[in-house]
This record gives C-alpha cells, sequence and structure tokens, in this order.
C-alpha cells in the first residue's frame, strides 16, 4: 500500500495570510491521482484540488494551489489569502480507486 | 452536481438492534464506497462497490452488511454492532477517468452512529 505522510499535525495561520502544508508520499507507479480534501467540523468531506502525476502544471482551484514535486513525492498544499472558514482538518490522498490517506493536518484561522 | 446523500445523519442503536444506513449518487458513477472514521483520524476504508458487484471487502466484521442494488444507491446494514463501532461512516462514489481507472472519489456528509 502507499504511504501518505503530513508531518504538520496542526497549522495556525492568520486571518487573509498564506499557510502551506506539507505531503509527501511513496509509490513506485509513474501515473496516479493526488488530492488535498477539507473537512470542517461538520465533518463533510469535501475535495479542495487534484493533481493528475503526468501533469507537470501545478493545479489551482481560486484561493488553493498546489506544489508538485513528482521525483520528490511531494504534493504540499498553500492556501492564500486565508479565511475563517478555511479552518478545518486537511488530509492529502494519494490514489483514485483505492485512497491512501495521510493523518491529517488541522488548521486554525485567527481573526 | 457532485451530490452523494446519506440518511440518516444521526442514529443510536443498541447492541441487539438491526439498523441500515443508506446512500445515494445521482452523478452516473459506478464506483461507490463505504468508510469508517474515527474522530481526527483519516477515514479508513471498509466496502467497495464496482458495477454493483462487491469488488473490496477490507477485512471487515460480518456485523457489517454491505448492499447495491443498483448504480445509484449503495445501502450498509448493521447487527449486533459493538460500542467501538461508533463512529462517522462516509460514502463515496467515483468516476472512471481517462485511463480507465477511477478518479476523483466525492463524499457523502456522512452518518454519525453511537452504539450503546
Amino acid at each position: 500500500a502507499q504511504t501518505v505522510t503530513q508531518s504538520q499535525p496542526e497549522m495556525s495561520v492568520q486571518e487573509a495570510e498564506t499557510v502551506t502544508l506539507s505531503c509527501t508520499y511513496d509509490t513506485s507507479e509513474s501515473d496516479y491521482y493526488l488530492f488535498w480534501y477539507k473537512q470542517p467540523p461538520s465533518r463533510q468531506m469535501i475535495l479542495v484540488i487534484r493533481q493528475e502525476a503526468y501533469k507537470q502544471q501545478n493545479a489551482t482551484e481560486n484561493r488553493f494551489s498546489v506544489n508538485f514535486q513528482k521525483a520528490a513525492k511531494s504534493f504540499s498544499l498553500k492556501i492564500s489569502d486565508s479565511q475563517l472558514g478555511d479552518a478545518a482538518m486537511y488530509f492529502c490522498a494519494y490514489g483514485g480507486y483505492k485512497l491512501s490517506f495521510g493523518a491529517g493536518t488541522t488548521v486554525t484561522v485567527r481573526a | 452536481d457532485t451530490e452523494v446523500t446519506q440518511t440518516p445523519k444521526h442514529l443510536v442503536m443498541g447492541m441487539t438492534n438491526k439498523k441500515s444506513l443508506k446512500c445515494e449518487q445521482h452523478m452516473g458513477h459506478r464506483a461507490m464506497y463505504w468508510y469508517k472514521q474515527k474522530a481526527k483520524k483519516p477515514p479508513e476504508l471498509m466496502f467497495v462497490y464496482s458495477y454493483e458487484k462487491l469488488s473490496i471487502n477490507e477485512s471487515v466484521p460480518s456485523r457489517f452488511s454491505p448492499e447495491c442494488p443498483n448504480s445509484s444507491l449503495l445501502n450498509l446494514h448493521l447487527h449486533a454492532l459493538q460500542p467501538e463501532d461508533s463512529a462517522l461512516y462516509l460514502c463515496a462514489s467515483s468516476q472512471r477517468g481517462r485511463s480507465g481507472r477511477e478518479e476523483t472519489q466525492y463524499f457523502g456528509p456522512g452518518t454519525r452512529l453511537l452504539v450503546l
């Protein structure tokens, strides 16, 4: 099974500032998907952003962007202009059919 | 539309009860999943259905019984559960991508289960 590592259990960010969440993974495959999911206290798991490994260009979705380093097997998430609604647990995940999740990073946003 | 619905939102049951969780999607996805999630932990895969056939069972105890009546519905039948089965149960569905492999999983809001 693929291993996904999120080394930051908690991150805190001031409103309107930027925060970066780290994620590394281990795989021997060349074609795969990577995801960031957000789970607010309401517990709904929401897709934030998706990256296809064969694409060199980093994915972006509004204030969310990733830094995908395939050779380093790194997939970090940057949240720009942080808002109070961004407070949640963020999971990095590898795969598609059978997802491997990281342990999660709890993001708190200070007003 | 990327909506997966789950009912009920909350469920309290005794260890001798029988209950069912329901999941529905109308996105035309042909793979559907059940996950169990404990607080502050990532989801743990329980079952995967692909084209209405059970394709993955992650060694889940038999007191959990999945059913896929059609391509839009997924049920999880519960019987003789234990207090440690209390958790959030998430349903998800996914579409098949250009490579023929399943791509993004979309999750429902979950059913919060408490076993007394």
